[in-house]
């Protein structure tokens, strides 16, 4: 069964600054990788995925994030970051002939001024 | 034109009740899913279900009985509510065997307060 690990139950930064949010996941077979925000009180949404193909996604808002199958690692960043992307960011996996979708225990990013 | 929609948005009951939420897709995917995030946000999958047939079902109490009458709906009915029935219930849908290839979409998610 795959799982899915975010190493930072909080990150807070100040506006305009870089950040990384870090995931790591562990299957043995082919997996396909997703980031989703939620923002305070709303639903989920994705921001990025990896399919296959290229291993630096771009996403919405300015995000991107990068797969490193050796690392297993599908962390998510952001160049400089801004108050509006204070929100929970949940790194996400479902195999490539499955359907369940394996969260992390997700990543609260907070901005500040 | 919402892809997902989930009914109520909240939902204010007393222990002991019984009480539904309703999930419409119209992405034409085949697959829906019931989610469930507690207090400390951590996200879990209940049910799964495909063409109206049930595909998933984690270790979830009886009580709680998911269905859909076609491909379109996936329906979740609580009997008996507890307190630690509170949280927050996200529906989604997919393709299956797609998923990776055409996403997940969620729906805004229902708040369940038992009280």
């Amino acid at each position: 069964a795959q799982s899915v690990t975010q190493l930072d139950s909080q990150v807070p930064v100040f506006e305009e600054a870089p950040v990384e949010l870090r995931c790591n996941y562990s299957s043995s077979v082919s997996v396909y990788l997703f980031w989703y925000v939620q923002y305070p009180n709303q639903g989920l949404q994705l921001l990025l995925k990896y399919l296959s193909g290229s291993t630096l996604v771009k996403g919405i808002n300015g995000f991107e994030a990068e797969f490193n199958k050796s690392q297993t690692s599908f962390h998510l960043r952001k160049p400089s970051v801004h108050i509006s992307d204070t929100a929970e960011y949940f790194c996400a996996v479902t195999l490539d002939s499955g359907s369940r979708l394996t969260f992390g225990e997700g990543t609260q990013l907070t901005v500040n001024p | 034109d919402t892809a997902v929609s989930q009914t109520p948005k909240y939902l204010v009951t007393q222990m002991g009740n019984d009480k539904s939420i309703k999930c419409e897709q119209n992405l034409g995917h085949d697959t829906m899913y019931w989610y469930k995030q507690d207090s400390k946000k951590f996200l879990k999958i209940m049910f799964s279900y495909n063409n109206k047939e049930l595909i998933i079902n984690e270790t979830v109490p009886n009580r709680f009985s998911p269905k859909s009458p076609d491909k379109a709906h996936l329906n979740l009915h609580i009997n008996s509510l507890e307190l630690g029935d509170s949280a927050v219930y996200f529906c989604a849908s997919s393709r299956i065997g797609g998923g990776g290839n055409y996403g997940y979409t969620f729906g805004s998610g229902t708040r369940l307060t038992v009280v």
